[in-house]
Protein backbone atom coordinates (compact mmCIF):
# COMPACT_ATOMS: atom_id res chain seq x y z
CA UNK A 1 0.00 0.00 0.00
CA UNK A 2 0.75 3.35 -0.92
CA UNK A 3 2.96 6.04 2.10
CA UNK A 4 3.63 9.09 2.96
CA UNK A 5 6.73 10.12 5.22
CA UNK A 6 7.34 13.54 6.80
CA UNK A 7 10.28 13.12 8.89
CA UNK A 8 10.41 16.84 10.13
CA UNK A 9 7.67 17.12 12.31
CA UNK A 10 8.72 20.88 13.32
CA UNK A 11 11.54 23.19 11.20
CA UNK A 12 12.82 26.69 12.72
CA UNK A 13 14.34 29.13 9.96
CA UNK A 14 14.99 32.56 10.18
CA UNK A 15 13.82 34.95 7.72
CA UNK A 16 15.56 35.36 4.60
CA UNK A 17 17.15 31.60 5.00
CA UNK A 18 16.46 28.91 2.53
CA UNK A 19 13.73 26.01 2.95
CA UNK A 20 13.81 22.11 2.65
CA UNK A 21 10.86 19.93 3.71
CA UNK A 22 11.49 16.20 3.49
CA UNK A 23 8.94 13.99 1.90
CA UNK A 24 9.69 10.56 0.95
CA UNK A 25 6.61 7.91 -0.84
CA UNK A 26 6.17 4.55 -1.27
CA UNK A 27 4.68 3.41 -4.33
CA UNK A 28 5.14 0.64 -6.78
CA UNK A 29 4.15 2.27 -10.17
CA UNK A 30 4.87 6.49 -11.20
CA UNK A 31 2.88 8.17 -7.93
CA UNK A 32 1.44 11.06 -8.57
CA UNK A 33 2.67 13.71 -5.70
CA UNK A 34 1.15 17.18 -4.12
CA UNK A 35 2.45 19.78 -1.74
CA UNK A 36 -0.23 21.58 0.36
CA UNK A 37 -0.14 24.04 2.86
CA UNK A 38 -2.64 25.19 5.55
CA UNK A 39 -2.13 28.26 7.34
CA UNK A 40 -3.78 28.73 10.34
CA UNK A 41 -7.37 28.29 10.79
CA UNK A 42 -7.61 27.65 6.97
CA UNK A 43 -8.11 24.70 5.23
CA UNK A 44 -5.49 23.04 2.87
CA UNK A 45 -4.58 25.10 -0.50
CA UNK A 46 -2.11 23.20 -3.26
CA UNK A 47 1.36 24.69 -3.42
CA UNK A 48 2.31 22.36 -6.12
CA UNK A 49 1.66 18.99 -8.40
CA UNK A 50 4.20 16.30 -10.06
CA UNK A 51 2.14 14.00 -12.66
CA UNK A 52 4.75 13.98 -15.39
CA UNK A 53 7.56 15.36 -17.06
CA UNK A 54 10.23 17.75 -15.62
CA UNK A 55 11.28 16.37 -12.32
CA UNK A 56 11.07 19.74 -11.08
CA UNK A 57 7.98 21.84 -10.52
CA UNK A 58 7.14 25.39 -9.64
CA UNK A 59 4.82 26.27 -7.80
CA UNK A 60 3.09 29.37 -6.10
CA UNK A 61 4.54 31.51 -3.25
CA UNK A 62 8.09 30.58 -4.56
CA UNK A 63 7.81 27.25 -4.23
CA UNK A 64 9.79 24.45 -5.97
CA UNK A 65 10.00 20.56 -5.54
CA UNK A 66 11.80 17.68 -7.32
CA UNK A 67 10.94 14.08 -7.75
CA UNK A 68 13.77 11.86 -7.21
CA UNK A 69 12.50 8.32 -8.19
CA UNK A 70 15.52 6.67 -6.92
CA UNK A 71 15.06 8.13 -3.96
CA UNK A 72 11.66 7.90 -3.28
CA UNK A 73 11.45 11.53 -2.64
CA UNK A 74 9.76 15.04 -3.70
CA UNK A 75 10.90 17.38 -1.14
CA UNK A 76 9.97 20.80 -1.21
CA UNK A 77 12.41 24.21 -1.08
CA UNK A 78 12.05 27.52 -1.33
CA UNK A 79 15.49 29.87 -1.59
CA UNK A 80 14.28 32.55 0.90
CA UNK A 81 11.50 31.93 3.24
CA UNK A 82 9.56 34.54 4.35
CA UNK A 83 7.41 35.08 7.44
CA UNK A 84 3.98 34.74 5.68
CA UNK A 85 5.02 31.09 5.10
CA UNK A 86 4.86 29.94 8.36
CA UNK A 87 2.41 27.42 8.34
CA UNK A 88 2.01 23.55 8.51
CA UNK A 89 3.15 21.38 5.01
CA UNK A 90 1.92 18.05 4.02
CA UNK A 91 3.00 16.05 1.44
CA UNK A 92 0.45 13.51 -0.64
CA UNK A 93 0.58 11.01 -2.94
CA UNK A 94 -1.87 9.83 -5.57
CA UNK A 95 -2.37 6.64 -7.30
CA UNK A 96 -1.60 6.38 -10.83
CA UNK A 97 -5.05 5.60 -12.55
CA UNK A 98 -7.06 8.39 -9.43
CA UNK A 99 -5.41 11.27 -8.54
CA UNK A 100 -8.06 12.94 -6.36
CA UNK A 101 -7.96 9.82 -3.85
CA UNK A 102 -4.79 10.75 -1.89
CA UNK A 103 -2.81 9.60 0.79
CA UNK A 104 -1.04 12.54 3.14
CA UNK A 105 1.88 12.54 5.12
CA UNK A 106 1.71 13.84 8.76
CA UNK A 107 2.53 17.54 8.04
CA UNK A 108 5.60 19.59 9.14
CA UNK A 109 4.87 22.68 10.95
CA UNK A 110 7.21 25.56 9.95
CA UNK A 111 8.14 28.62 11.89
CA UNK A 112 9.92 31.61 10.73
CA UNK A 113 11.80 33.31 13.17
CA UNK A 114 12.24 37.38 12.04
CA UNK B 1 -12.41 29.75 -8.88
CA UNK B 2 -13.00 26.70 -7.19
CA UNK B 3 -15.13 26.66 -3.90
CA UNK B 4 -15.50 23.99 -1.02
CA UNK B 5 -17.66 25.63 1.88
CA UNK B 6 -18.05 24.20 5.20
CA UNK B 7 -21.35 25.55 7.12
CA UNK B 8 -19.79 25.24 10.46
CA UNK B 9 -16.11 26.71 11.38
CA UNK B 10 -16.82 25.73 14.99
CA UNK B 11 -19.15 22.98 17.14
CA UNK B 12 -19.27 22.11 20.35
CA UNK B 13 -21.90 18.77 20.88
CA UNK B 14 -22.06 16.69 23.76
CA UNK B 15 -21.66 12.99 23.97
CA UNK B 16 -24.25 10.76 22.46
CA UNK B 17 -25.71 13.38 20.05
CA UNK B 18 -26.40 12.98 16.09
CA UNK B 19 -23.92 15.41 14.46
CA UNK B 20 -23.95 16.86 10.82
CA UNK B 21 -21.45 18.17 9.03
CA UNK B 22 -22.29 19.84 5.90
CA UNK B 23 -20.08 20.62 3.16
CA UNK B 24 -21.35 22.53 -0.68
CA UNK B 25 -19.18 22.67 -3.51
CA UNK B 26 -20.30 24.90 -6.52
CA UNK B 27 -18.04 22.87 -9.53
CA UNK B 28 -19.91 20.56 -11.57
CA UNK B 29 -18.39 17.83 -10.67
CA UNK B 30 -18.73 14.89 -9.17
CA UNK B 31 -15.87 13.92 -6.41
CA UNK B 32 -16.00 14.76 -2.92
CA UNK B 33 -14.25 13.47 0.21
CA UNK B 34 -14.25 13.80 4.32
CA UNK B 35 -11.11 13.87 5.77
CA UNK B 36 -10.22 14.62 9.66
CA UNK B 37 -7.32 15.78 10.80
CA UNK B 38 -5.14 15.32 14.09
CA UNK B 39 -2.01 16.28 15.21
CA UNK B 40 0.94 13.95 14.32
CA UNK B 41 -1.57 12.14 12.32
CA UNK B 42 -2.29 14.49 9.32
CA UNK B 43 -5.27 13.72 7.22
CA UNK B 44 -7.01 10.36 7.09
CA UNK B 45 -10.04 9.78 4.85
CA UNK B 46 -13.48 9.16 6.39
CA UNK B 47 -15.67 8.45 3.29
CA UNK B 48 -15.28 9.89 -0.67
CA UNK B 49 -18.45 9.97 -3.04
CA UNK B 50 -18.33 9.76 -6.98
CA UNK B 51 -21.77 10.45 -7.63
CA UNK B 52 -25.06 11.16 -5.94
CA UNK B 53 -26.46 8.76 -4.07
CA UNK B 54 -22.55 7.27 -4.31
CA UNK B 55 -20.46 6.38 -1.15
CA UNK B 56 -17.67 4.30 -0.47
CA UNK B 57 -15.52 3.97 3.06
CA UNK B 58 -12.01 5.34 3.32
CA UNK B 59 -9.42 4.66 5.69
CA UNK B 60 -11.50 5.13 9.14
CA UNK B 61 -14.94 5.38 8.23
CA UNK B 62 -15.95 3.81 11.77
CA UNK B 63 -18.50 5.66 13.85
CA UNK B 64 -19.51 8.21 10.61
CA UNK B 65 -21.91 7.92 8.17
CA UNK B 66 -22.14 10.22 4.37
CA UNK B 67 -25.09 11.34 2.50
CA UNK B 68 -25.09 12.71 -1.03
CA UNK B 69 -28.66 13.33 -2.28
CA UNK B 70 -27.59 16.49 -4.86
CA UNK B 71 -23.82 16.54 -5.99
CA UNK B 72 -22.91 19.71 -4.52
CA UNK B 73 -23.68 18.91 -0.97
CA UNK B 74 -21.67 15.72 0.86
CA UNK B 75 -22.47 15.46 4.70
CA UNK B 76 -20.82 13.95 7.15
CA UNK B 77 -22.58 12.59 10.10
CA UNK B 78 -21.73 10.96 12.94
CA UNK B 79 -24.35 8.85 14.39
CA UNK B 80 -23.93 9.29 18.03
CA UNK B 81 -20.60 11.54 18.67
CA UNK B 82 -17.84 10.59 21.10
CA UNK B 83 -15.22 12.13 22.79
CA UNK B 84 -12.87 10.48 20.54
CA UNK B 85 -14.26 12.53 17.59
CA UNK B 86 -13.51 15.22 18.53
CA UNK B 87 -10.92 16.54 15.47
CA UNK B 88 -11.02 18.98 12.94
CA UNK B 89 -12.72 17.92 9.85
CA UNK B 90 -12.20 18.71 6.51
CA UNK B 91 -14.10 18.68 2.97
CA UNK B 92 -12.54 18.22 -0.09
CA UNK B 93 -13.36 18.51 -3.92
CA UNK B 94 -12.18 17.88 -7.20
CA UNK B 95 -13.18 17.67 -10.81
CA UNK B 96 -11.87 14.67 -13.10
CA UNK B 97 -10.06 12.64 -11.27
CA UNK B 98 -6.87 12.19 -13.81
CA UNK B 99 -6.02 15.27 -13.67
CA UNK B 100 -7.37 17.52 -11.19
CA UNK B 101 -6.48 18.06 -7.60
CA UNK B 102 -8.31 18.35 -4.03
CA UNK B 103 -10.02 21.37 -3.26
CA UNK B 104 -10.01 21.92 0.63
CA UNK B 105 -12.58 23.71 2.56
CA UNK B 106 -11.46 25.73 5.57
CA UNK B 107 -12.67 22.99 7.87
CA UNK B 108 -15.08 22.53 10.83
CA UNK B 109 -13.41 22.07 14.39
CA UNK B 110 -15.85 19.63 16.05
CA UNK B 111 -15.16 19.05 19.84
CA UNK B 112 -17.18 16.48 21.86
CA UNK B 113 -17.74 17.06 25.55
Amino acid sequence: AQSVTQPDIHITVSEGASLELRCNYSYGATPYLFWYVQSPGQGLQLLLKYFSGDTLVQGIKGFEAEFKRSQSSFNLRKPSVHWSDAAEYFCAVGVSYNTDKLIFGTGTRLQVFP
Amino acid sequence: DVKVTQSSRYLVKRTGEKVFLECVQDMDHENMFWYRQDPGLGLRLIYFSYDVKMKEKGDIPEGYSVSREKKERFSLILESASTNQTSMYLCAGSGDPDNSPLHFGNGTRLTVT
